[in-house]
């Protein structure tokens, strides 16, 4: 079964600086990839995901994520930061399931907490 | 403008009481899903609909029921409300591909005292 492995539960950092958020998965076949972001008391909304060709993905807000088959990873990353990305960030694999749907298992997410 | 509408955002009740969460989408989207989302923890997916008369229990056990009428809409009904049933839960949908990304309403909180 895939599962999903987000190795920080919170991330302090200060404003302008670079952040990594990472996520490692385990899956037996091919996998689309997707990072949510969920600010406070509010839904999902997706930031990034991939599906094919090329490894590095981007978001429309700075940041991206590269998939790394070999090391079965896709970690977040932002070169600077800003207070307004506090949030809690969650990455997650799509299973596509027997009858045809996509079951989509996630990470415990990891708190980022920007600091001025 | 096409979305995923959840109601009550909050819901405090009594213990044994009946309640009902909503969910309408206004995309079109064929499968339906609903969460449960736990402080500090993974979403676990309770249920799912492949379409209309079209119900499936998820990976986590839950005592609530789901039922889906229409295309649009997706109600998750608890019929006696317990404590241990406080959670959010976070209703999505999504289009039949592969690959594709899940549409998340903005949640409920159900606190039940």
């Amino acid at each position: 079964a895939q599962s999903v492995t987000q190795l920080d539960s919170q991330v302090p950092v200060f404003e302008e600086a670079p952040v990594e958020l990472r996520c490692n998965y385990s899956s037996s076949v091919s996998v689309y990839l997707f990072w949510y972001v969920q600010y406070p008391n509010q839904g999902l909304q997706l930031l990034l995901k991939y599906l094919s060709g090329s490894t590095l993905v981007e978001s429309i807000n700075g940041f991206e994520a590269e998939f790394n088959k070999s090391q079965t990873s896709f970690h977040l990353r932002k070169p600077s930061v800003h207070i307004s990305d506090t949030a809690e960030y969650f990455c997650a694999v799509s299973e596509w399931g027997s009858g045809g749907y996509n079951k989509l298992i996630f990470g415990a997410g990891t708190r980022l907490a920007v600091h001025p | 403008e096409a979305d995923i509408y959840q109601t009550p955002r909050y819901l405090v009740i009594g213990t044994g009481k009946k309640i009902t969460l909503e969910c309408s989408q206004t995309m079109g989207h064929d499968k339906m899903y609903w969460y449960q989302q736990d402080p500090g923890m993974e979403l676990h997916l309770i249920h799912y609909s492949y379409g209309v008369n079209s119900t499936e229990k998820g990976d986590l056990s839950s005592e609530s029921t789901v039922s889906r009428i229409r295309t649009e809409h997706f109600p998750l009904t608890l019929e006696s409300a317990r404590p241990s049933h406080t959670s959010q839960y976070l209703c999505a949908s999504s289009e039949s591909r592969q690959g594709v990304e899940a549409f998340f309403g903005q949640g409920t909180r159900l606190t039940v005292v």
